[in-house]
Parts: structure tokens; C-alpha cells; sequence
């Protein structure tokens, strides 16, 4: 697609249930990103994708939260037994190849947490 | 590891004016440099990065970046600010030739132009 596309764009849920969050990166990008931005707090970065692989999952909060890609395209962000404190934005970017390009940033996951 | 400050969590402008958006940076090597801008309920839009080359950087909509190495500092400005420039400013960084090391981001810097 012409732009990073991820959904649902808000998300309710009650504390304890899983969701997950979908990021459809532009065709052809081979890096994918996640990142949390919550009130205050920036962006905090939480694992990337090269291809299918994530060699960094540094940024993952608890074991509460993975993620994953298949085919080197879409990939799925999952949130166990969800905490208030989970509640943030949840952008993903894409990137191709090249290093000299920034990241194109999705609109982002509006999760609340009740 | 890298970092980066954006010292104002807040900055006023009013419309016409000059405005400047600070940020400075800690990273091993040389960097790359980014400036994104965020408007409400909209994912971060990139705006300009810093490479190599001329220190000062042109961008998007007027925005305009200086990197100053001695001071380790990428500073965004603008000679006349817009009402329409009011969102949020993030800086970010991350080492160059550095594969797919993610950029982190600073806390980001609301920037209110006034009419």
C-alpha cells in the first residue's frame, strides 16, 4: 500500500483480556518497527524486524507482550492479559533497505485498558 | 547507548516569529539525525535527518535543522513560525552505519504558535 496502515485504529478492553494489533508495512519495506508512545513518556521503542526475525526484542516490557511477522509483511503485536498501564499508542514504522532513509510511521493503536 | 534531551517539554511562539526546538544527543560514532513532527490523532511524519555533509539541514514545510558536533546538538528552526506548525516535535538518533539499530526518540516537544 502507499502508507503503513495498522488496525484497529482504538482499542477498548477490560483488564486481563489479550488483544492484538496489526501493522501492514509499505510493500517492499524489509525493516519493521514497534514503538509505544504513552502520555509524557515519549517514545519508547519496543522490537524490530528484519525480514521475519526479530534480533532485537529488547524493548519488549514483560512477557506479557510478543510480536510477530510472517512473510516479511504484516505483523501482529500481542498483549496478554492486559494491564492498565498498558494503555498507550502504539505506532509501527517500516523502512527499507537503504540506511539513509528515515522510518514511515503508521497512525498508530490507541489502546485503553478499563 | 543513545540518548536524546529535548529540554522544553513546551514551547510559545507567536505567528511570524523565529521558533526553535532543541535537541541534543549522546551516541557512539558518528550520527544520524531525525527530526519528526506529530499532529493530533496522526502518526509521526518525518520531517528532515542529518547525514553527513552541510551542517545545516532544510526539510519539510520551512523547517530547517543545524548540526553542531561540538555540542553535540541538532537544534529545529524555522524563521517564521505558522499557526499551523503547532504539534508535536520529536528528535531522534541513532549511530551511523549502524544496520537496524532502532532510532530512539527523545520525549518530544509540543509547539504552540499563537496568532
Amino acid at each position: 500500500g502507499a502508507g503503513v496502515s495498522q488496525s484497529p485504529s482504538n482499542k477498548v478492553t477490560e483488564k486481563g483480556k489479550d488483544v492484538e494489533l496489526r501493522c501492514d508495512p509499505i510493500s517492499g519495506h524489509t525493516a519493521l518497527y514497534w514503538y509505544r508512545q504513552s502520555l509524557g513518556q515519549g517514545l519508547e521503542f519496543l522490537i524490530y524486524f528484519q525480514g521475519n526475525s526479530a534480533p532485537d526484542k529488547s524493548g519488549l516490557p514483560s512477557d506479557r507482550f510478543s510480536a510477530e511477522r510472517t512473510g516479511g509483511s504484516v505483523s501482529t503485536l500481542t498483549i496478554q492479559r492486559t494491564q492498565q498501564e498498558d494503555s498507550a499508542v502504539y505506532l509501527c514504522a517500516s523502512r527499507p533497505a537503504a540506511q539513509q532513509y528515515g522510518y514511515t510511521f503508521g497512525s498508530g493503536t490507541r489502546l485503553t485498558v478499563v | 547507548a543513545q540518548s536524546v534531551a529535548q529540554p522544553e517539554d513546551q514551547v510559545n511562539v507567536a505567528e511570524g516569529n523565529p521558533l526553535t526546538v532543541k535537541c541534543t544527543y549522546s551516541v557512539s560514532g558518528n550520527p544520524y539525525l531525525f527530526w519528526y513532527v506529530q499532529y493530533p490523532n496522526r502518526g509521526l511524519q518525518f520531517l528532515l535527518k542529518y547525514i553527513t555533509g552541510d551542517n545545516l539541514v532544510k526539510g519539510s514545510y520551512g523547517f530547517e535543522a543545524e548540526f553542531n558536533k561540538s555540542q553535540t546538538s541538532f537544534h529545529l528552526k524555522k524563521p517564521s513560525a505558522l499557526v499551523s506548525d503547532s504539534a508535536l516535535y520529536f528528535c531522534a538518533v541513532r549511530p551511523l552505519n549502524s544496520g537496524n539499530t532502532p532510532l530512539v526518540f527523545g520525549k518530544g516537544t509540543r509547539l504552540s504558535v499563537i496568532a
